[in-house]
């Protein structure tokens, strides 16, 4: 299950089962989304960006869906494997700004 | 290898010394960011270069941080007079111009920073 509190809100899945990170995001300018994979010790890597003139955008296990309504932003990860382990950060760059702002991270377990 | 490089890994100070923090960007990227990873916690923006334009300064802390870029390639950020709550990773991200087609940042391992 997902749980917020003090610490990273952590999303505990098995392996196999489908995840779903969610993200609230704050200003309406923003005009890109983007998830990023952080893996222990080392620098987040790039999954997925989406416009904001698109709702939906699918990529290898992944898919991204965006509601501009209620400025919500998820990521879906297919079969979730061990290797998927790791800590998502959403990111948003509102138009015409070249600097991502990004979120707090959620820490994804994945148990095999 | 061609990845954003960033040096030390790791950088253990006492509390007044200054430090200096080595970042390489990917060959080809014009835009170089750095980002500060407290233990925990989102990534906080804290400077911005696009080639030879002046940087955006805007979320550096304090006057104490301080960063350059020569030549629109190595960049350097300076933390004087370092204090406990500096100690952080420091992320180094570069990009194509204004950060890609959509928002690809490509982020170096980071250099943790420890103040005693």
């Amino acid at each position: 299950g997902e749980s917020v509190g003090l610490h990273l809100p952590t999303l505990s899945v098995q392996e196999g089962d489908n995840s779903i990170i969610n993200c609230a995001y704050s200003n309406s300018a923003s005009d890109y989304f983007i998830w990023y994979k952080q893996e222990s010790g080392k620098g987040p890597q790039f999954i997925i960006d989406i416009r904001s003139n698109m709702d939906k955008r699918q990529g290898q296990r992944v898919t991204v869906l965006l509601n501009k309504t209620v400025k919500h932003l998820s990521l879906q990860i297919a079969a979730t494997q061990p290797g998927d382990s790791a800590v998502y950060f959403c990111a948003e760059k509102p138009g015409g700004s070249y600097i991502p702002t990004f979120g707090r991270g959620t820490s994804l377990i994945v148990h095999p | 290898g061609a990845g954003v490089s960033q040096s030390p890994s790791n950088k253990v100070t006492e509390k007044g010394k200054d430090v200096e923090l080595r970042c390489d960007p990917i060959s080809g990227h014009t835009a170089l960011y750095w980002y500060r990873q407290s233990l925990g916690q989102g990534l906080e923006f804290l400077i911005y270069f696009q080639g030879n334009s002046a940087p955006d300064k805007s979320g550096l802390p304090s006057d104490r941080f301080s960063a350059e870029r020569t030549g629109g390639s190595v960049s350097t950020l300076t933390i004087q007079r370092t204090q406990q709550e500096d100690s952080a990773v420091y992320l180094c991200a570069s990009s194509l111009a204004h950060g890609g087609a959509g928002g690809e940042l490509f982020f170096g391992e980071g250099s943790r920073l420890t103040v005693l």
